[in-house]
């Protein structure tokens, strides 16, 4: 069973803190990983994606990939209350799918 | 650039009704096309995906089917809908990588 974790939250952050979001899978031969943000009733919209192990930053996004622990997380420094939203971390799987994580339910109080 | 439509953004209909949803994806070829349904506070379950026009694959057998009748159009069907069939549907598309992009959605109540 391909699973991928993530803790629902909600997370919540003061303004100008730095948010961690983690994620576990379960399908160690998976090879790209992304992480999405969904506001609330709207659509999700793809933020990261990382393929190799260690640190990969965008702005005030940073992904961070350990395929031997089988772990992915984002860090969102200088966190703003638009960053208030549900993240999604996604794990290919198979030739053609993603499987996506409940996401976690990050809040960013002013 | 690429755009992914989908219609209608919101629909309510009645338990045993069919139901129709459109997704189209401009600016890019031979897309891979995804239905996904995001039921309230679940996260994304994938209903079909398509890696070419009448090329479908299920992955929840259930009563809903998928048809891609243009290189760039999706089509979500049901003859009879549940009320278990409520939820969010968002169509996606993927070109040569594994990046998934999603449409607007369609949420849909089953009454």
């Amino acid at each position: 069973q391909k699973e991928v974790e993530q803790n629902s939250g909600p997370l919540s952050v003061p303004e100008g803190a730095i948010a961690s979001l983690n994620c576990t899978y379960s399908d160690r031969v998976s090879q790209s990983f992304f992480w999405y943000r969904q506001y609330s009733g709207k659509s999700p919209e793809l933020i990261m994606s990382i393929y190799s192990n260690g640190d990969k930053e965008d702005g005030r996004f940073t992904a961070q990939l350990n395929k031997a622990s089988q772990y992915v997380s984002l860090l969102i420094r200088d966190s703003q209350p638009s960053d208030s939203a549900t993240y999604l971390c996604a794990v290919q799987t198979g030739a053609n799918n993603l499987f996506f994580g409940t996401g976690t339910r990050l809040t960013v109080i002013p | 650039s690429q755009t992914i439509h989908q219609w209608p953004a919101t629909l309510v209909q009645p338990v045993g009704s069919p139901l129709s949803l459109e997704c189209t994806v401009e600016g890019t070829s031979n897309p891979n096309l995804y239905w996904y349904r995001q039921a309230a506070g679940r996260g994304l379950q994938l209903l079909f995906y398509s890696v070419g026009i009448g090329q479908i694959s299920s992955e929840v057998p259930q009563n809903l089917s998928a048809s891609r009748p243009q290189d760039r159009q999706f089509i979500l069907s049901s003859k009879k809908l549940l009320l278990s069939d409520s939820g969010f549907y968002l169509c996606a598309w993927s070109g040569i990588g594994y990046e998934q992009y999603f449409g607007p959605g369609t949420r849909l109540t089953v009454t």
